[in-house]
């Protein structure tokens, strides 16, 4: 079981680049997030999808966008990389709200990200 | 808006130490609660959750009880273990959103 895979793991962009990354689940949620973690903040929402084709924006959107072209698949981009988008990005997955089972989130292993 | 409300780290304690780790809550509706844990190095797991009023989520040792008068859910474990160090979130689900909150750093000490 494969359950959420984030790629790549690790990246380094100048500053001003773009960049690309990928979110595969084979779980068949109906939910997907983005987060930012960073020292002392704990796990921001950057946006976040609930289903195929839709998307909203979480806590921190500014600098990112996102889309949901497959039910399987969630991406987030970056147009202009800064510095300050220096950070371990984690995708989570999950079915939606209204079952009562399985209502839990599974995390990928993170990207690590530096912008230099 | 939902939020998460966390004691600050890092909680240090010796080995067979009893652990509290404090977590309140805002929110409307009836979220659905949760515990994760983070090794160094890894994603977020699943430690435990409760999804209505009154239920206790347990494994591993850790319990926490979904406490709707005081909007709190606090994990506990009667002894902690070196291997439990790690850093713990607690996080709410409401309609859509999964709000974390953040993070409280274990270390325990032989």
């Amino acid at each position: 079981n494969a359950g959420v895979t984030q790629t790549p793991k690790f990246r380094v962009l100048k500053t001003g680049q773009s960049m690309t990354l990928l979110c595969a689940q084979d779980m068949n949620h109906e939910y997907m997030y983005w987060y930012r973690q960073d020292p002392g903040m704990g796990l921001r929402l950057i946006h976040y999808s609930v289903g195929e084709g839709t998307t909203a924006k979480g806590e921190v959107p500014d600098g990112y966008n996102v889309s949901r072209l497959k039910k399987q698949n969630f991406l987030l981009g970056l147009e202009s990389a800064a510095p300050s988008q220096t950070s371990v990005y984690f995708c989570a997955s999950s079915y939606r709200s209204d079952r009562v089972i399985d209502t839990e989130a599974f995390f990928g292993q993170g990207t690590r990200l530096t912008v230099v | 808006g939902d939020s998460v409300t966390q004691m600050e780290g890092p909680v240090t304690l010796s080995e067979e130490a009893f652990l509290t780790i404090n977590c309140t809550y805002t929110a409307t509706g009836y979220p659905s609660l949760f515990w994760y844990v983070q090794y160094p190095g890894e994603g977020l797991q699943l430690l435990l959750k409760a999804t209505k009023a009154d239920d206790k989520g347990s494994n591993k040792g850790f319990e926490a009880t979904y406490r709707k008068e005081t909007t709190s859910f606090h994990l506990e474990k009667g002894s902690v273990q070196v291997s439990d160090s790690a850093v713990y979130f607690c996080a709410l689900k409401g309609f859509q959103k999964l709000v974390f909150g953040t993070g409280t750093r274990l270390l325990v000490s032989p």
